[in-house]
């Protein structure tokens, strides 16, 4: 499968204080998924991303994939306790609906 | 129904036992997978069936044996493991196709390899 990085690895915020993580790709990608497992949890799907520059909202959650198809990003705006957990992205890729995942940002909510 | 189970939560077990893991979903998915999470991780793809025939196998040592019995199933057999195969063992299911098909994961099977 396509291979993908995802910046930062680790961050820790503020409650309230915006977060973004990164994920981004050297060739092109079809489509981007994003996942989200809380500490000692499951993923649980969060969106796929098809079309080039194409934006998602999920109340504070504002998805983007580049005009290139070649990154994508997760920013969550006023972060909560609850937002804690690692926030995975990956390629979904063809035939078998496999998932490539990326190394998943962990993000850390101080209240 | 949204829901994958799997059984046992947590198993123990020595290097020389033979044990399964349990997966279940009734969403209707006729794709199912194994994954396999180490600490701090991200999950990585083990096996893939499609209609009950196995379609993908990661080059996983054969030390572990899949099998699904149904289009609701899927099992892990497990067979003189290490301890390094010590992981949280996730299985997921989704519909089949290329198109916004989510997968759905279970709580995971948390196994230590004494």
């Amino acid at each position: 499968g396509q291979q993908v990085m995802q910046i930062p690895q680790y961050q820790h915020v503020q409650e309230g204080e915006d977060f973004t993580t990164y994920c981004n790709s050297s060739t092109t990608l079809s489509n981007i998924q994003w996942y989200k497992q809380r500490p000692g949890g499951h993923p649980v799907f969060l969106i796929q991303l098809v079309k080039s520059g194409e934006v998602k909202k999920q109340k504070r959650l504002t998805f983007q994939f580049g005009e290139a198809k070649k990154n994508s990003s997760l920013h969550i705006t006023a972060t909560q306790t609850t937002d804690v957990g690692t926030y995975f992205c990956g390629p979904k890729n063809s035939g078998y609906s496999t998932l490539t995942f990326g190394k998943g940002t962990m993000l850390l909510v101080s209240p | 129904d949204t829901e994958v189970t799997q059984t046992p939560k947590h198993l123990v077990m020595g290097m020389t036992n033979k044990k399964s893991l349990k997966c279940e979903q009734h969403m209707g998915h006729r794709a199912m997978y194994w994954y396999k999470q180490k600490a701090k991780k991200p999950p990585e793809l083990m096996f893939v069936y499609s209609y009950e025939k196995l379609s993908i196998n990661e080059s996983v040592p054969s030390r572990f044996s899949p099998e699904c019995p149904n289009s609701s199933l899927l099992n892990l057999h497990l067979h003189a493991l290490q301890p390094e195969d010590s992981a949280l063992y996730l299985c997921a299911s989704s519909q089949v196709g290329t198109g916004n098909y989510e997968q759905y994961f279970g709580p995971g099977t948390r196994l230590t390899v004494t």
